[in-house]
């Protein structure tokens, strides 16, 4: 079964500062990955996805992630954040050809500070 | 519009009592799905919904049913069987494959008193 660890459970940095949220996953065959984002008491919405070709995957927001097969990762990045990113990130899993279902991480809450 | 909404968006139960939270769709998709949401926890799977009159436990089912007799409706009933009902409850939608994004409404949170 896929498994997802989000290495940071609260990443403040300043407005216009870079950041980078870390994602590593495990499974036993090939896998999607997503990235979705929890605004304050709202539900998600998805940022990005990667299903196949290009390891770099662009998403809205100015967002970005990079699949590593070989370090089983796929890390989110922005080069310069908002106050308005401040939220609740999940990064999440499917195993090609598998079930239907995704698993989830604990999510990386992101505060941006001015 | 089209979306999914949940309601109530706050509820609360008393201990013993059995509650049905609603999640209706105009997405003309056929997957749903029912999260729970605990602080540090992330999202855990309750019940998944492939199509109308079907429907498979998640990761955590127990203390919970489900009923998908439309393809635009599957509520949740939260069951007195269930030890830590006060969640953050989270329904969601899709079209079915597994590649698909999944739309999310805005929750409902349950409380136990």
């Amino acid at each position: 079964a896929q498994s997802v660890t989000q290495l940071d459970s609260q990443v403040p940095v300043f407005e216009e500062a870079p950041v980078e949220l870390r994602c590593n996953y495990s499974s036993s065959v090939s896998v999607y990955l997503f990235w979705y984002v929890q605004y304050p008491n709202q539900g998600l919405q998805l940022l990005l996805k990667y299903l196949s070709g290009s390891t770099l995957v662009k998403g809205i927001n100015g967002f970005e992630a990079e699949f590593n097969k070989s370090q089983t990762s796929f890390h989110l990045r922005k080069p310069s954040v908002h106050i308005s990113d401040t939220a609740e990130y999940f990064c999440a899993v499917s195993d090609q050809g598998g079930s239907e279902k995704l698993v989830f991480g604990k999510g990386t809450k992101l505060t941006v500070n001015p | 519009d089209g979306g999914i909404t949940q309601s109530p968006k706050y509820l609360f139960r008393k201990e013993g009592q059995n509650v049905t939270l609603s999640c209706e769709q105009n997405l003309n998709h056929d997957a749903m799905y029912w999260y729970r949401q605990d602080p540090g926890q992330g999202l855990r799977l309750i019940y998944y919904s492939q199509i109308v009159n079907d429907f498979q436990k998640g990761d955590i089912a127990e203390g919970y049913s489900v009923s998908r007799e439309k393809k635009e409706s599957f509520p949740l009933t939260v069951t007195s069987a269930q030890k830590n009902p006060t969640a953050f409850n989270l329904c969601a939608s899709s079209i079915g494959l597994v590649t698909d994004t999944q739309y999310f409404g805005p929750g409902t949170r349950l409380t136990v008193l």
